[in-house]
């Protein structure tokens, strides 16, 4: 059964760098079947898709978020990164790690517990 | 971007009601609409893929239904547990949205 673990600074500083880390157990995160995914959701409001990365380190930003967006993968640690740059109020989110099946089209099936990042002075 | 457009908002229903909640889509995503339920304080579960496929493990009173742009989940015999947010997501194409959410309430 895979886990997934966010880890990271909860509360970071307008214009810096928010930086999570996704610690996967019971799988590897070093084979082709899956993307490794973030996501988060707003407080009061919906979810929505930040990107993913491959294990060869392909990755998918979503333009929403303009070009803010890192993630790079370790394979040794068997874990993955976001990193979101010039953060505001507006990027005040439970932020989710997740994996997703490279087959077509499929949905997320398995998630982490998610992290509140709160982006204050 | 694909955008995803649930209705109700929010929904307050008596145990044992049925609940019916819609999904619109901006266009033609075929069934590659999926739900989610979100409880305070844990990450999404998935109830149903593909627009109408079933999850191991999730009640039988959920079920799906619908392609193309609209879609519908719906709970038979709604049970205190079921209190929570539901969201539709497309994977038909990138960037992959969800839907605002519905929150359901259990009077």
């Amino acid at each position: 059964q895979v886990q997934l673990q966010e880890s990271g600074p909860r509360l970071v500083k307008p214009s810096q760098t928010l930086s999570l880390t996704c610690s996967v157990s019971g799988d590897s995160i070093n084979t082709d079947t899956y993307f490794w995914s973030w996501i988060r959701r707003h407080p009061g409001k919906g979810l929505e898709f930040i990107g993913y990365i491959y294990f060869t380190g392909d990755t998918y930003y979503n333009p929403s978020l303009k070009g803010r967006v890192t993630m790079s993968v370790d394979l040794s640690k068997n874990q993955f990164s976001l990193k979101l740059s010039s953060v505001t109020a507006a990027d005040t989110a439970a932020y989710y790690c997740a994996r997703v099946d490279t087959a077509l089209s499929t949905p997320f099936h398995d998630w982490g517990q998610g992290t509140l990042v709160t982006v204050s002075s | 971007e694909i955008v995803l457009t649930q209705s109700p908002e929010i929904q307050s229903v008596t145990p044992k009601e049925k609940v019916t909640i819609t999904c619109r889509a901006s266009q033609s995503i075929d069934n590659d609409l999926h739900w989610y339920q979100q409880k305070p304080g844990q990450s999404p579960r998935l109830l149903i893929k593909f627009a109408s496929q079933s999850i191991s493990g999730v009640p039988s009173r959920f079920s799906g239904s619908g392609s193309g742009t609209d879609f519908t989940l719906t709970i038979n015999s709604l049970e205190t547990e079921d209190a929570a947010a539901y969201y539709c997501h497309q994977t038909y194409s990138l960037p992959w949205s969800f839907g605002q959410g519905t929150k359901v309430e259990v009077k």
